[in-house]
């Protein structure tokens, strides 16, 4: 079974520009959350899409948005880039069942740098 | 922001030796506790996971114990292994949604 896959793998920006970060789920999951990752600030949790419905979201500011497609697929949109905005993005993927045993299994990310 | 706080920072263990690593979360809503393994370049991996309804989880070398009343969970791994390097994260959730992360502890086995 293929694992989460995410595209691009390293994007470089600049300051202003915004960026479409894509994620393809394990077939059969229907939950996709997305991350980002910082060395100062860490693994943060920026929202959680299913079946097509935003289900839960982080502390981000709405320069951030996302999207679910009908077959799971999600997008990440950042809009008027910051400096700040320097960081690995992780996406993960689940059954979305909330059950004790539904495993989120992480993609290697995409490594996004703001010039 | 901060709603798990992970200790300590790095951990440098001999092979063969225990590796402790703490954390410690302020809301009691919280109801799923898992532990995340990342090596470099690749994203996390979950370990192992733990409910609150439960004092202690063991899989294979790895064994979270949990202290409601403390609010504080711990992963031990037992017999370390130069391959178990990584950097862990502990978390916190609800139901498995809006994940709060430790900082993280990067560990070294040296062998």
């Amino acid at each position: 079974k293929a694992g989460v896959t995410q595209t691009p793998r390293y994007l470089i920006k600049t300051r202003g520009q915004q960026v479409t970060l894509s994620c393809s789920p394990i077939s059969g999951h229907r939950s996709v959350s997305w991350y980002q990752q910082t060395p100062g600030q860490g693994l943060q949790f920026l929202f959680e899409y299913f079946s097509e419905t935003q289900r839960n979201k982080g502390n981000f500011p709405g320069r951030f948005s996302g999207r679910q497609f009908s077959n799971s697929r999600s997008e990440m949109n950042v809009s008027t880039l910051e400096l700040g905005d320097s960081a690995l993005y992780l996406c993960a993927s689940s059954r979305g069942s909330l059950a004790d045993t539904d495993t989120q299994y992480f993609g290697p990310g995409t490594r996004l740098t703001v010039l | 922001q901060q709603q798990v706080k992970q200790s300590p920072q790095s951990l440098i263990v001999q092979k063969g030796g225990i590796s402790i690593i703490n954390c410690a979360y302020e809301n009691t809503a919280f109801d799923y506790f898992p532990w995340y393994q990342q090596f470099p370049g690749k994203g996390p991996a979950l370990l192992i996971a733990i409910r609150p309804d439960v004092s202690e989880k063991k899989e294979g070398r790895f064994t979270i114990s949990f202290n409601k009343s403390a609010k504080q969970f711990s992963l031990h791994i037992m017999d370390s292994q130069p391959g178990d390097s990584a950097t862990y994260f502990c978390a916190a959730s609800i139901d498995g949604n809006d994940m709060r992360f430790g900082a993280g502890t990067r560990l070294t086995v040296k062998p």
